[in-house]
């Protein structure tokens, strides 16, 4: 079945600077790849995602870039801020129906 | 628009006890309806997923199980609860068709005592 691997697991920047969060998955038949944002003792939200048929997608400071060979896709926020702070989880499915989520990795944003 | 419930939002159980988590979604139909276990400062962990009434996936080999009486609605159930079943428990549903976004409710934190 599909594996999904995530680094770092802990991650620390300063405001203003950049970070990147990335994922590796194992099944190639993965078409579907979310990103979703989890703050301390709520539900994950969804903040970008990635389909196969595409290599890059932006939204303001958040872009996610997938490379299909490689079998792996990249989380990117520029310009962080404190609010950006939270646990980040990578995601990869087969047709939206079974989901497998990397173990997360703890941004934190330095004032 | 769509909204996803799910209740209780906290619930302490005694081990041995039994349980059961309901989640329903509103303002869709036939829904992929899903079941998650997030262990304290752990990620995401997948037990159910459903395409629909009567058809349940389990991913994971526990005493937990899963229901689907209606199109909309995603029971978790337990006869006899285990200390190792404490964790914050999210429904989540997406559109059946599709790799489509995955929506999750807000969640029910379980402590089995």
């Amino acid at each position: 079945g599909e594996n999904v691997e995530q680094h770092p697991s802990t991650l620390s920047v300063q405001e203003g600077d950049s970070a990147v969060i990335k994922c590796t998955y194992s099944d190639s038949a993965s078409n579907y790849f979310p990103w979703y944002k989890q703050e301390l003792g709520k539900r994950p939200q969804l903040i970008i995602d990635i389909r196969s048929n595409v290599g890059e997608k932006k939204d303001q400071r958040i872009a996610v870039t997938l490379n299909k060979t490689a079998k792996h896709f990249s989380l990117h926020i520029t310009e962080t801020q404190p609010e950006d702070s939270a646990v980040y989880f990578c995601a990869a499915s087969i047709g939206g129906q079974n989901f497998v989520f990397g173990p997360g990795t703890r941004l934190s944003v330095l004032p | 628009s769509q909204t996803i419930h799910q209740w209780p939002a906290t619930l302490v159980q005694p081990v041995g006890s039994p349980l059961s988590l309901e989640c329903t979604v509103e303002g869709t139909s036939n829904p992929n309806l899903y079941w998650y276990r997030q262990a304290a400062g752990r990620g995401l962990q997948l037990l159910f997923y459903s395409v629909g009434i009567g058809q349940i996936s389990s991913e994971v080999p526990q005493n937990l199980s899963a229901s689907r009486p209606q199109d909309r609605q995603f029971i978790l159930s337990s006869k006899k609860l285990l200390l190792s079943d404490s964790g914050f428990y999210l429904c989540a549903w997406s559109v059946s068709q599709g790799a489509n976004e995955q929506y999750f409710g807000p969640g029910t934190r379980l402590t089995v005592t």
